[in-house]
């Protein structure tokens, strides 16, 4: 299995819903991450999950909060959203961190695309 | 302006045709890497080059990098409609809050190859 499986594909949702993202993969990979994509911009890293570390990027609103059940999963929870967040969020995984000694291209899923109403 | 930044943003050529895209960066790395994505999807990973090397292939691609000119660029020789998408550099300087690395993705070439 060499995929990053994302579940809704599509989400809608109020700003007073709460919601959660789902990020799956079984290559073992160490390193999970999750980024968000607006219309025509690069991918903005939104967090780092690494041998059961979790790291923040600091201009991610606490509305946006991750959850790593096991090494497999990453999900992200979502509350009181503002139609601002409505964007592509990207679900990544790699063997290791890269950049830390090692060398490693990222594995994307397809993405779940969020709007906020 | 963003540590990756991409030349040109927008590129139409004619199947067939070679494509050549850029990629400028800032602060010293440990590799950089090539994605391409298609409208709306994930992204696929390409390339990674690491900074000790200065070219690399891969079927129909060739990246180079030159760390002098903190520059990397991606060529895709003879060009199919399906190589129609958004290509992005993402390079591994700067680290987040923990001192964990932070990939930052350049601003993106949308390619358009013409049948």
């Amino acid at each position: 299995d060499t995929e990053v499986t994302q579940t809704p594909k599509h989400l809608v949702m109020g700003m007073t819903n709460k919601k959660s993202l789902k990020c799956e993969q079984h290559m073992g990979h160490r390193a999970m991450y999750w980024y968000k994509q607006k219309a025509k911009k690069p991918p903005e890293l939104m967090f780092v999950y690494s041998y059961e570390k979790l790291s923040i990027n600091e201009s991610v609103p606490s509305r946006f909060s991750p959850e790593c059940p096991n090494s497999s999963l990453l999900n992200l929870h979502l509350h009181a959203l503002q139609p601002e967040d409505s964007a592509l969020y990207l679900c990544a995984s790699s063997p290791r961190e890269s950049g830390t000694g090692g060398n490693y291209g990222y594995t994307f899923g397809s993405g779940t695309r969020l709007t906020v109403v | 302006s963003q540590q990756g930044e991409e030349d040109p943003q927008a590129l139409s050529i004619q199947e067939g045709e070679n494509a050549t895209m850029n990629c400028s960066y800032k602060t010293s790395i440990n590799n950089l890497q090539w994605y391409r994505q298609n409208s709306g999807r994930g992204l696929v990973h390409l390339i990674l080059i690491r900074s000790n090397e200065r070219e690399k292939h891969s079927g129909r691609l060739r990246v180079t990098l030159d760390t002098s000119k903190k520059s990397s660029s991606l060529l895709i020789t003879a060009s199919r409609a399906a190589d129609t998408a958004s290509y992005f550099c993402a390079t591994d300087a700067g680290r987040i809050t923990s001192g964990t690395y932070k990939y930052i993705f350049g601003t993106g070439t949308r390619l358009k190859v013409l049948a």
